[in-house]
């Protein structure tokens, strides 16, 4: 089954403490983006990846990492969370411009 | 840069009725798409429909249409015989084909289905 995996899909951490969250896909496709769901803001990119080893930064990078060392997999890094990054994060990925992007079934994070 | 923007925060709406969603966009780019997502209360982001700027005729799938009016720059999507699990949060994003690979969304339409 065609799909995008993240987890975890729920994670309350305390202000400081790493973490990652994992985001991997099996429809070998070569964009893959993280997004940040926030109420009445809608969804903002965090960062994207145009495919193994090329990153970029999207609308609000501050505060995230990314790595794509493999084309399946596309992780977010929280060095130091804050509480100001509690949010519903998706992973997602598509194939092309032009076609829909699939997203993984999000992570609900929560920065104590 | 790009924009989208969707006016309507809430709709109710009754059930077997027709709805529209309204959506308009702001880019300077010849070359982009248009794209629709359902998301339920349980949280996922479901692709609906697509449009490309330069394709001709509006987009179906199924049940729903895409009203594009591209001097107006909207894209507005059509739910034909609104079911009750048509409720969820709605929301009309874009992509420009050249440069960075970002969804641009709009803020959403919270769509209530009434029996």
């Amino acid at each position: 089954e065609a799909q995008v995996t993240q987890n975890p899909r729920y994670l309350i951490t305390v202000t400081g403490k790493k973490l990652t969250v994992t985001c991997s896909q099996n429809m070998n496709h070569e964009y893959m983006s993280w997004y940040r769901q926030d109420p009445g803001l809608g969804l903002r990119q965090i960062y994207y990846s145009m495919n193994v080893e090329v990153t970029d930064k999207g609308d609000v990078p501050e505060g995230y990492k990314v790595s794509r060392k493999e084309k399946r997999n596309f992780p977010l890094i929280l060095e130091s969370p804050s509480p100001n990054q509690t949010s519903l994060y998706f992973c997602a990925s598509s194939l092309a411009a032009n076609t829909e992007a699939f997203f993984g079934q999000g992570t609900r994070l929560t920065v104590v | 840069a790009q924009k989208i923007t969707q006016t309507q925060p809430g709709m109710f709406v009754q059930e077997k009725e027709a709805v529209t969603l309204d959506c308009t966009y702001d880019t300077s780019d010849p070359s982009y798409g248009l794209f629709w997502y359902k998301q339920p209360s349980s949280g996922e982001m479901i692709f609906l429909i697509y449009q490309g700027s330069y394709d001709q005729q509006n987009a179906t799938e199924g049940r729903y249409s895409l009203n594009f009016q591209k001097a107006r720059k909207s894209a507005n999507l059509v739910i034909s015989a609104s079911q009750l699990g048509d409720s969820a949060m709605y929301f009309c994003a874009m992509r420009v084909i050249q440069g960075a690979q970002k969804l641009v969304f709009g803020q959403g339409t919270r769509l209530t289905i009434n029996p």
